[in-house]
């Protein structure tokens, strides 16, 4: 039950598109479209953004996207806004669940 | 609307155990499985385990096997996590959430604080 691997941090100016990777293994993310991503703002409480792999939630900005190849799912956030800097998190179920490191992201 | 709300912070020794509850409310609670997560400090999620109103169908993360118990109680509506024999590495804050569509979890508890400390 080893944590699926996100970059520590990505960075992009406002208006950019910014991909946040994360690789799991064949019994996880390349098993399942069940990846899930979450938003989670300091002293926040963590927020759906993403489900099955390239699902919004309702209420949930068109700007954030989803996708998967193999072992690898991506979240894609386009038109960066100052609002968006926040940590990161990916998600897979594998029979059990499993998350990401996190990833932080810096708008400049 | 979907409400968690789990019980305040709490200060334990090292050895000692933890009972947190998570009060579910705006929606059927026996449709939708409850999850723990917990959160270090400056640290990521980690799934602790989850648990089915329905039929008290339990799973939990191999980590913590043998010291974490998740049950519910349907006539109040409420979720129960109790970790025993804690150290110091159990200080986090820990939520309930519920298990929504493509096994994500779509509501949040508020949080609750564990501080084990001597």
């Amino acid at each position: 039950q080893s944590a699926l691997t996100q970059p520590a941090s990505v960075s992009g100016s406002p208006g950019q598109s910014i991909t946040i990777s994360c690789t799991g293994i064949s019994s996880d993310v390349g098993s399942y479209n069940l990846v899930s991503w979450y938003q989670q703002h300091p002293g926040k409480v963590p927020k759906l953004i993403i489900y099955e792999v390239n699902k919004r939630p309702s209420g949930v900005s068109h700007r954030f996207s989803g996708s998967k190849s193999g072992n690898t799912a991506s979240l894609t956030i386009s038109g960066l806004q100052a609002a968006d800097e926040a940590d990161y998190y990916c998600c897979s179920y594998a029979g059990f669940w499993v998350f990401g490191g996190g990833t932080k992201l810096t708008v400049l | 609307q979907v409400q968690l709300v789990q019980s305040g912070a709490e200060m334990k020794n090292p050895g000692a155990s933890v009972r947190v509850s998570c009060k579910a409310s705006g929606y059927p609670f026996t449709g939708y499985s409850i999850i723990w997560v917990r959160q270090a400090p400056g640290q990521g999620l980690e799934w602790m385990g989850g648990i089915s109103p329905y039929n008290d169908n339990a799973k939990y993360v191999q980590t913590l096997q043998g010291r974490i118990t998740v049950t519910t109680d349907t006539s109040t509506n409420t979720a129960y996590m109790e970790l025993r024999s804690l150290t110091t590495d159990d200080t986090a804050v820990y939520f309930c959430a519920r298990r929504g569509n493509g096994a994500s979890f779509d509501s949040w508890g508020q949080g609750t604080l564990v501080t084990v400390s001597s």
